[in-house]
Protein backbone atom coordinates (compact mmCIF):
# COMPACT_ATOMS: atom_id res chain seq x y z
CA UNK A 1 0.00 0.00 0.00
CA UNK A 2 1.25 3.53 -0.89
CA UNK A 3 2.34 5.56 2.13
CA UNK A 4 1.17 8.62 2.95
CA UNK A 5 2.14 12.08 4.28
CA UNK A 6 0.19 14.21 6.86
CA UNK A 7 1.18 17.52 8.89
CA UNK A 8 1.17 16.52 12.30
CA UNK A 9 -0.89 18.81 13.86
CA UNK A 10 -3.21 21.92 12.59
CA UNK A 11 -5.58 24.53 14.32
CA UNK A 12 -9.33 25.58 13.19
CA UNK A 13 -11.48 28.11 14.15
CA UNK A 14 -14.73 27.13 15.39
CA UNK A 15 -17.33 27.04 12.84
CA UNK A 16 -14.78 27.77 9.90
CA UNK A 17 -13.79 24.50 7.35
CA UNK A 18 -11.02 22.52 8.20
CA UNK A 19 -8.86 21.26 5.05
CA UNK A 20 -6.31 18.28 5.61
CA UNK A 21 -3.77 17.89 3.21
CA UNK A 22 -2.64 14.52 2.65
CA UNK A 23 0.11 13.48 0.32
CA UNK A 24 0.60 9.65 -1.51
CA UNK A 25 2.51 10.75 -4.39
CA UNK A 26 3.18 6.70 -5.06
CA UNK A 27 -0.37 6.24 -5.17
CA UNK A 28 -1.55 3.20 -7.44
CA UNK A 29 -4.93 3.72 -9.71
CA UNK A 30 -6.46 0.63 -8.00
CA UNK A 31 -6.04 2.28 -4.74
CA UNK A 32 -8.31 3.92 -2.92
CA UNK A 33 -8.03 7.25 -0.46
CA UNK A 34 -9.50 6.64 3.54
CA UNK A 35 -10.26 8.88 5.76
CA UNK A 36 -10.82 7.73 9.49
CA UNK A 37 -10.77 9.78 12.71
CA UNK A 38 -9.61 9.44 16.04
CA UNK A 39 -11.35 11.06 19.33
CA UNK A 40 -9.49 10.99 22.55
CA UNK A 41 -9.76 7.81 24.07
CA UNK A 42 -12.31 6.43 21.71
CA UNK A 43 -11.93 3.75 18.57
CA UNK A 44 -11.11 4.79 15.25
CA UNK A 45 -14.19 5.84 13.28
CA UNK A 46 -14.74 6.35 9.11
CA UNK A 47 -15.23 9.39 7.66
CA UNK A 48 -14.82 8.93 3.53
CA UNK A 49 -13.47 7.50 1.08
CA UNK A 50 -13.03 7.25 -2.92
CA UNK A 51 -10.93 6.57 -5.23
CA UNK A 52 -10.92 9.62 -8.39
CA UNK A 53 -13.79 11.15 -7.91
CA UNK A 54 -14.62 14.01 -5.37
CA UNK A 55 -16.92 12.57 -2.27
CA UNK A 56 -19.26 14.10 0.27
CA UNK A 57 -21.17 12.60 2.89
CA UNK A 58 -23.06 13.74 6.14
CA UNK A 59 -19.87 13.79 7.56
CA UNK A 60 -17.08 15.94 5.05
CA UNK A 61 -16.10 16.35 1.57
CA UNK A 62 -13.10 14.67 -0.17
CA UNK A 63 -11.26 16.57 -2.65
CA UNK A 64 -8.56 14.32 -4.32
CA UNK A 65 -6.77 16.22 -7.13
CA UNK A 66 -6.61 14.80 -10.81
CA UNK A 67 -3.18 13.10 -11.07
CA UNK A 68 -4.59 11.43 -7.76
CA UNK A 69 -0.82 11.91 -5.46
CA UNK A 70 -3.11 14.09 -2.84
CA UNK A 71 -6.25 14.81 -1.23
CA UNK A 72 -7.85 17.32 0.75
CA UNK A 73 -10.47 16.08 3.63
CA UNK A 74 -12.94 18.93 4.65
CA UNK A 75 -14.66 19.20 7.29
CA UNK A 76 -17.46 22.55 6.19
CA UNK A 77 -17.73 23.65 9.51
CA UNK A 78 -15.63 22.55 12.45
CA UNK A 79 -17.10 21.96 15.84
CA UNK A 80 -15.10 21.62 19.19
CA UNK A 81 -16.43 17.96 18.76
CA UNK A 82 -14.10 17.30 15.44
CA UNK A 83 -10.77 17.84 17.78
CA UNK A 84 -9.34 14.25 17.21
CA UNK A 85 -6.91 12.73 15.37
CA UNK A 86 -7.33 12.44 11.16
CA UNK A 87 -5.58 9.38 9.65
CA UNK A 88 -5.10 9.20 6.11
CA UNK A 89 -4.65 5.99 4.48
CA UNK A 90 -4.09 4.58 0.84
CA UNK A 91 -4.70 0.68 0.40
CA UNK A 92 -6.52 -1.10 -2.92
CA UNK A 93 -9.98 -2.06 -1.50
CA UNK A 94 -11.12 -5.54 -2.60
CA UNK A 95 -14.39 -7.16 -3.34
CA UNK A 96 -14.72 -9.74 -0.79
CA UNK A 97 -10.78 -10.09 -0.45
CA UNK A 98 -10.95 -9.49 3.70
CA UNK A 99 -7.35 -7.47 3.15
CA UNK A 100 -9.51 -4.17 3.39
CA UNK A 101 -9.71 -4.65 7.20
CA UNK A 102 -5.31 -4.55 6.94
CA UNK A 103 -6.09 -0.51 7.03
CA UNK A 104 -2.01 1.01 7.81
CA UNK A 105 -2.62 3.70 10.23
CA UNK A 106 0.17 6.46 10.50
CA UNK A 107 0.85 9.20 12.72
CA UNK A 108 -1.96 11.37 11.36
CA UNK A 109 -2.79 14.81 12.11
CA UNK A 110 -3.86 16.30 15.45
CA UNK A 111 -6.20 18.76 14.34
CA UNK A 112 -7.55 20.96 17.50
CA UNK A 113 -10.68 23.47 17.12
CA UNK A 114 -10.69 26.51 19.18
CA UNK A 115 -13.73 28.23 19.87
CA UNK B 1 -27.01 0.19 21.84
CA UNK B 2 -23.48 0.02 21.01
CA UNK B 3 -22.84 -0.72 17.66
CA UNK B 4 -18.86 -2.70 18.46
CA UNK B 5 -18.68 -3.45 22.21
CA UNK B 6 -15.85 -4.36 24.18
CA UNK B 7 -15.09 -5.06 28.05
CA UNK B 8 -13.50 -4.74 30.02
CA UNK B 9 -12.79 -1.28 29.25
CA UNK B 10 -9.49 -1.45 31.48
CA UNK B 11 -7.28 -4.31 32.24
CA UNK B 12 -4.73 -4.00 35.17
CA UNK B 13 -3.01 -6.87 35.61
CA UNK B 14 0.44 -8.80 37.11
CA UNK B 15 2.87 -9.91 34.45
CA UNK B 16 2.69 -13.43 33.77
CA UNK B 17 -1.15 -13.47 34.45
CA UNK B 18 -3.87 -15.29 31.68
CA UNK B 19 -6.35 -12.72 30.76
CA UNK B 20 -9.24 -12.32 27.96
CA UNK B 21 -11.08 -9.47 26.77
CA UNK B 22 -14.43 -9.96 25.04
CA UNK B 23 -15.68 -8.05 21.93
CA UNK B 24 -19.26 -8.44 20.50
CA UNK B 25 -20.98 -6.48 17.38
CA UNK B 26 -24.63 -6.17 16.80
CA UNK B 27 -24.13 -4.56 13.18
CA UNK B 28 -24.62 -8.27 11.24
CA UNK B 29 -21.26 -8.00 10.12
CA UNK B 30 -19.54 -11.41 9.11
CA UNK B 31 -15.91 -10.04 9.69
CA UNK B 32 -14.02 -9.37 12.76
CA UNK B 33 -10.36 -7.88 13.64
CA UNK B 34 -8.50 -6.75 16.57
CA UNK B 35 -6.16 -4.04 16.21
CA UNK B 36 -3.56 -2.83 18.65
CA UNK B 37 -2.82 0.91 19.64
CA UNK B 38 0.49 1.11 21.56
CA UNK B 39 2.36 3.84 23.50
CA UNK B 40 3.25 6.09 20.61
CA UNK B 41 -0.35 5.65 19.09
CA UNK B 42 0.17 3.67 16.35
CA UNK B 43 -2.28 1.26 15.42
CA UNK B 44 -1.99 -2.00 14.10
CA UNK B 45 -3.97 -4.78 12.70
CA UNK B 46 -3.39 -8.40 14.90
CA UNK B 47 -6.25 -10.66 13.59
CA UNK B 48 -8.97 -10.86 11.29
CA UNK B 49 -11.67 -13.36 11.14
CA UNK B 50 -14.15 -13.79 8.23
CA UNK B 51 -17.24 -15.96 9.65
CA UNK B 52 -15.56 -17.34 12.39
CA UNK B 53 -12.04 -18.17 10.41
CA UNK B 54 -8.80 -16.84 10.51
CA UNK B 55 -8.16 -14.83 8.18
CA UNK B 56 -5.21 -12.59 8.88
CA UNK B 57 -2.58 -13.12 11.96
CA UNK B 58 0.23 -10.16 11.38
CA UNK B 59 3.19 -11.62 13.36
CA UNK B 60 1.93 -11.84 16.74
CA UNK B 61 3.44 -14.35 19.59
CA UNK B 62 1.33 -17.38 19.91
CA UNK B 63 0.39 -16.27 23.78
CA UNK B 64 -2.62 -14.11 21.95
CA UNK B 65 -5.07 -16.14 20.25
CA UNK B 66 -8.65 -14.90 19.35
CA UNK B 67 -11.58 -17.40 19.52
CA UNK B 68 -14.76 -16.82 17.75
CA UNK B 69 -18.05 -18.63 18.77
CA UNK B 70 -20.08 -17.24 16.14
CA UNK B 71 -19.75 -14.10 13.57
CA UNK B 72 -21.08 -11.77 16.03
CA UNK B 73 -18.26 -12.20 18.84
CA UNK B 74 -14.47 -12.51 18.55
CA UNK B 75 -12.66 -12.65 22.01
CA UNK B 76 -9.23 -12.21 22.46
CA UNK B 77 -7.26 -14.53 24.89
CA UNK B 78 -3.52 -13.38 26.13
CA UNK B 79 -1.39 -15.86 27.80
CA UNK B 80 1.94 -15.11 30.26
CA UNK B 81 1.25 -11.39 30.23
CA UNK B 82 4.51 -9.21 29.99
CA UNK B 83 4.80 -5.90 30.25
CA UNK B 84 5.49 -5.07 26.18
CA UNK B 85 1.83 -6.31 26.32
CA UNK B 86 0.67 -3.33 27.38
CA UNK B 87 -1.41 -0.69 25.11
CA UNK B 88 -5.13 -0.24 24.19
CA UNK B 89 -6.80 -2.97 22.33
CA UNK B 90 -9.71 -2.30 19.61
CA UNK B 91 -12.14 -4.80 18.08
CA UNK B 92 -13.72 -4.18 14.89
CA UNK B 93 -16.43 -5.34 12.37
CA UNK B 94 -17.18 -5.05 8.94
CA UNK B 95 -18.80 -6.72 6.16
CA UNK B 96 -16.65 -8.74 4.10
CA UNK B 97 -16.78 -6.74 0.53
CA UNK B 98 -16.96 -3.05 2.78
CA UNK B 99 -14.50 -1.09 3.53
CA UNK B 100 -16.08 0.52 6.08
CA UNK B 101 -15.18 -1.09 9.47
CA UNK B 102 -16.38 0.07 12.66
CA UNK B 103 -14.62 0.43 16.19
CA UNK B 104 -15.21 -0.72 19.42
CA UNK B 105 -14.01 2.21 22.72
CA UNK B 106 -10.43 0.15 23.14
CA UNK B 107 -9.16 -1.99 26.06
CA UNK B 108 -6.57 -0.36 27.62
CA UNK B 109 -4.59 -3.37 29.37
CA UNK B 110 -1.88 -2.20 31.66
CA UNK B 111 0.70 -5.26 32.57
CA UNK B 112 2.84 -4.52 36.03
Amino acid sequence: DAKTTQPPSMDCAEGRAANLPCNHSTISGNEYVYWYRQIHSQGPQYIIHGLKNNETNEMASLIITEDRKSSTLILPHATLRDTAVYYCIVRVATQGGGSQGNLIFGKGTKLSVKP
Amino acid sequence: DTAVSQTPKYLVTQMGNDKSIKCEQNLGHDTMYWYKQDSKKFLKIMFSYNNKELIINETVPNRFSPKSPDKAHLNLHINSLELGDSAVYFCASSQWTNEKLFFGSGTQLSVL
